[in-house]
């Protein structure tokens, strides 16, 4: 079955500093993977796309990396601010198109002053 | 440019009941999706349309009816609301353009509808 398996669960930081969230899938082949941030109450907004063939996608302070081989991702939120508190999200698609996402459960993070 | 909107934002249903759950995006986006998010769970793919007057099932169709008549909406019904289909729902959608654009395409969501049935 297509897995995707994301930690931590939660997580809390101090606002500057940076953290690393993890991604794990099991969807084989794909087409590419995504990453979401989710504010509370909120739909999720895509914060990077990335191809197979890619390892590394910045957006801002954000950067996604992709490990195809080991079938691993990780979200890179550099100098945190409080506005970064909210779920991310790893999502992995089996088609271009993106009709066949697979979602992960998310991390939720709080950024802290 | 207000991309997609969703009504209501939360809804209370008694079991048996039915409603529509409305969406509707103004970015002329040819793709439309509803997701379902239990709490803790990814979302989960419920149906999606291609264009108008096509619709397919996704992942967990059973006890949702969709249409889509105009690029605009994409309505979801629910028939005989059941406890399990208390949820949070979200509504998408994307832009395919058709000239071979790789990298996948962004989808664009909603800020959901709160659905309790008790």
């Amino acid at each position: 079955k297509n897995q995707v398996e994301q930690s931590p669960q939660s997580l809390i930081i101090l606002e500057g500093k940076n953290c690393t969230l993890q991604c794990n899938y099991t969807v084989s082949p794909f087409s590419n993977l995504r990453w979401y941030k989710q504010d509370t109450g909120r739909g999720p907004v895509s914060l990077t796309i990335m191809t197979f063939s890619e390892n590394t996608k910045s957006n801002g302070r954000y950067t996604a990396t992709l490990d195809a081989d080991t079938k691993q991702s990780s979200l890179h939120i550099t100098a945190s601010q409080l506005s970064d508190s909210a779920s991310y999200i790893c999502v992995v698609s089996l088609d271009n198109a993106g009709n066949m996402l697979t979602f992960g459960g998310g991390t939720r993070l709080m950024v802290k002053p | 440019n207000a991309g997609v909107t969703q009504t209501p934002k939360f809804r209370i249903l008694k079991i048996g009941q039915s409603m529509t759950l409305q969406c509707a995006q103004d970015m002329n986006h040819n793709y439309m999706y509803w997701y379902r998010q239990d709490p803790g769970m990814g979302l989960k793919l419920i149906y999606y349309s291609v264009g108008a007057g096509i619709t397919d099932k996704g992942e967990v169709p059973n006890g949702y009816n969709v249409s889509r008549s105009t690029t605009e909406d994409f309505p979801l019904r629910l028939e005989l609301a059941a406890p399990s289909q208390t949820s949070v729902y979200f509504c998408a959608s994307s832009l395919r353009r058709g000239d071979g654009q790789t990298g996948g395409y962004i989808q664009y969501f909603g800020a959901g509808t709160r659905l309790s049935v008790l």
